[in-house]
């Protein structure tokens, strides 16, 4: 079946512009996560859904991130006045259920000039 | 806040070496521990977990045992192949209530025929 996707797999924009990253989980995952990774480094903790809902932002960095999931399925990443240090690759990840395996998607990579 | 440690800089060794990468980690309550791999051009995947302390996960020939009196979940397999090159991170899920991940700076591994 098919897995995690994300799109774009590439975005380049220039400084102060608003991007939108898509994550289309598995189908019938209720759980999905997104995670930021800079070069050299793991995977950082962002946001996690629980259905529609937020259930955990504590790991956005500021308040010009912001992340959607209106209908419990599909979820858009949302960066304002985007900055060089936001550059990274940011990694979606969605699971069945609290406790089972999380399938991570092949990430957006994130380029802002 | 919880987090993870591993070994410094990249891993370079020959066919059916012996591999060895450490991890330790810091955590409040009783984590569940995890490794993932990267494989070039793919997405992260599971690798192996352990739930509790003296489990030992294992897969694909690689085991790793989540030891609480060391702190540490060293991953490890006895004759690696070419096709065990890539990234491997160490992670932890700790007493969130959401299961977010906290990994690792990941470790290079690259095996030579």
């Amino acid at each position: 079946g098919a897995g995690v996707s994300q799109t774009p797999s590439n975005k380049v924009t220039e400084k102060g512009k608003y991007v939108e990253l898509r994550c289309d989980p598995i189908s019938g995952h209720t759980a999905l996560y997104w995670y930021r990774q800079s070069l050299g480094q793991g995977p950082e903790f962002l946001i996690y859904f629980q259905g529609t809902g937020a259930a955990d932002d504590s790991g956005l960095p500021n308040d010009r991130f912001f992340a959607v999931r209106p209908e419990g399925s599909v979820s858009t990443l949302k960066i304002q006045r985007t900055e060089r240090g936001d550059s990274a690759v940011y990694l979606c990840a969605s699971s069945s259920s609290l406790g089972y395996e999380q399938f991570f998607g092949p990430g957006t990579r994130l380029t802002v000039l | 806040g919880d987090s993870v440690t591993q070994m410094e800089g990249p891993v370079t060794l020959s066919e059916e070496a012996f591999l060895t990468i450490n991890c330790t980690y810091t955590a409040t309550g009783y984590p569940s521990l995890f490794w993932y791999v990267q494989y070039p051009g793919e997405g992260l995947q599971l690798l192996l977990k352990a739930t509790k302390a003296d489990d030992k996960g294992s897969n694909k020939g690689f085991e790793a045992t989540y030891r609480k009196e060391t702190t540490s979940f060293h991953l490890e397999k006895g004759s690696v192949q070419v096709s065990d090159s890539a990234v491997y991170f160490c992670a932890l899920s700790g007493d969130y209530g959401n299961n977010r991940l906290a990994f690792g700076k990941g470790n290079q591994v690259v095996v030579i025929p």
